[in-house]
């Protein structure tokens, strides 16, 4: 049980794209889920807490208005980069919290912006 | 603030040594939760275990074991006899237990090499 999908797993896009992340919880409803990125031989750094049916709030340094965090339902979160740069390439990972408060993570996304 | 520390950035051992990845933790709650995450190549993060601030015992499971000293603030992660599947980065993680919308804070990670 608890189990958490992204989707895509890898994406490829051109520099000035706008791209969407999703992240599921399978079995599990979620009032809070979490997005972090993780740069190459880095920590994960929290990006923003998203909650379901309110604004995301980010962290410090985050730009809000770059990534987009759309929370709609107890089982989805979403992440958009919009105008994704060079950057921005990164892994970012979510996380949703289950009803234990067992923080469960998903499989990742690896974004490769070109 | 919540803040951990690992102070190891790399560890090389050959197979079957036994190896310790520390971590120091800060934080001004009474309440909250330790965790040990591994991230192997793949990058998905493999949760190892969590700890309850009140509960001190110390924990093993397998070649895996953990000392939670409160009075130094460290939750220090034992592998014994180790293996090349062991290689992998380590995390340490930090979180309020007070409820759901608690964050986890990771600390910079250990990358352990465990050479035949």
């Amino acid at each position: 049980g608890a189990v958490v999908s992204q989707h895509p797993s890898w994406v490829i896009c051109k520099s000035g794209t706008s791209v969407k992340i999703e992240c599921r919880s399978l079995d599990f409803q979620a009032t809070t889920m979490f997005w972090y990125r993780q740069f190459p031989k880095q920590s994960l750094m929290l990006m923003a807490t998203s909650n379901e049916g309110s604004k995301a709030t980010y962290e410090q340094g985050v730009e809000k208005d770059k990534f987009l965090i759309n929370h709609a339902s107890l089982t989805l979160s979403t992440l958009t980069v919009t105008s994704a740069h060079p950057e921005d390439s990164s892994f970012y990972i979510c996380s949703a919290t289950s009803l234990g408060g067992g923080k469960n993570f998903g499989p990742g996304t690896r974004l490769l912006v070109l | 603030a919540q803040k951990v520390t690992q102070a190891q950035t790399e560890i090389s051992v050959v197979e079957k040594e036994d190896v310790t990845l520390d971590c120091v933790y800060e934080t001004r709650d009474t309440t909250y939760y330790l965790f040990w995450y591994k991230q192997p190549p793949s990058g998905e993060l493999v949760f190892l275990i969590r700890r309850n601030s009140f509960d001190e015992q110390n924990e093993i499971s397998g070649r895996y074991s953990w000392n939670f000293q409160k009075s130094t603030s460290s939750f220090n992660f034992t592998i014994t006899a180790s293996q090349v599947v062991d290689s992998a980065v380590y995390f340490c993680a930090l979180s309020e237990a007070a409820s759901s919308a608690s964050k986890i804070i990771f600390g910079s990670g250990t990358r352990l090499s465990i050479r035949p």
